[in-house]
């Protein structure tokens, strides 16, 4: 597509449950990013993708989170057991190779627990 | 660990005249490479502007420019004839295996 897609733009859940949230990157970029931005905050890097295989999961907080990107193109982000600190802003971004030039963000994904 | 700061949590400028944001980062790296992202409310971080560190030219992008001071491990951004459409919250990133944010400036422009 044009840009980075995300989806939902807003989801709330409650304290407990399961959510995806889905991340359609640019064609072609091959560097796919998750990255989480509390209120007032700058984004905090959470897993890097490179291809179908996570390249840096470093910044994963806890076992409640994971990511796939099966076919090197959609990727989801996993939360298992939400929690009321897991709320913010979960942004994805692309780019080609190693990103040298910069990432290409989408509008982020905001996540409430209630 | 590999930081970055800004030291100023909010700035405001007068329409059409210029302000400088500042940002400082710590890295031991020597090739590395810096950015300006630009945070509407739309919530889409946008980049403004890049600069390599092996490069002592400072980068220009129209109205927005760097001073980069590598052994000071600065990098400021400087908007000129401000708009108001410059109204956002900017970040700067380094980026040696993926971009490291600060926690950025909010740029309030008064008409």
């Amino acid at each position: 597509g044009a840009g980075v897609s995300q989806t939902p733009s807003n989801k709330v859940t409650e304290k407990g449950k399961y959510v995806e949230l889905r991340c359609d990157p640019i064609s072609g970029h091959t560097a796919l990013y998750w990255y989480r931005q509390s209120l007032g905050q700058g984004p905090e890097f959470l897993i890097y993708f490179q291809g179908t295989g996570a390249a840096d999961d470093s910044g994963l907080p806890n076992d409640r989170f994971f990511a796939v990107r099966p076919e090197g193109s959609v990727s989801t982000l996993k939360i298992q057991r939400t929690e009321r600190g897991d709320s913010a802003v979960y942004l994805c971004a692309s780019s080609l190779l190693g990103g040298d030039y910069g990432y290409t963000f989408g509008s982020g994904t905001r996540l409430t627990v209630v | 660990a590999q930081t970055v700061t800004q030291s100023q949590p909010e700035m405001s400028v007068q329409e059409a005249e210029t302000v400088t944001l500042s940002c400082t980062y710590d890295t031991s790296e020597s090739d590395y490479y810096l950015f300006w992202y630009k945070q509407p409310p739309s919530r889409q971080m946008i980049l403004v502007i890049r600069q390599e560190a092996y490069k002592q030219q400072n980068a220009t992008e129209n109205r927005f420019s760097v001073n980069f001071q590598k052994a000071a491990k600065s990098f400021s951004l400087k908007i000129s004839d401000s708009q108001l459409g410059d109204a956002a919250m900017y970040f700067c990133a380094y980026k040696i295996n993926k971009l490291v944010f600060g926690a950025g400036t909010i740029l309030r422009v008064k008409s």
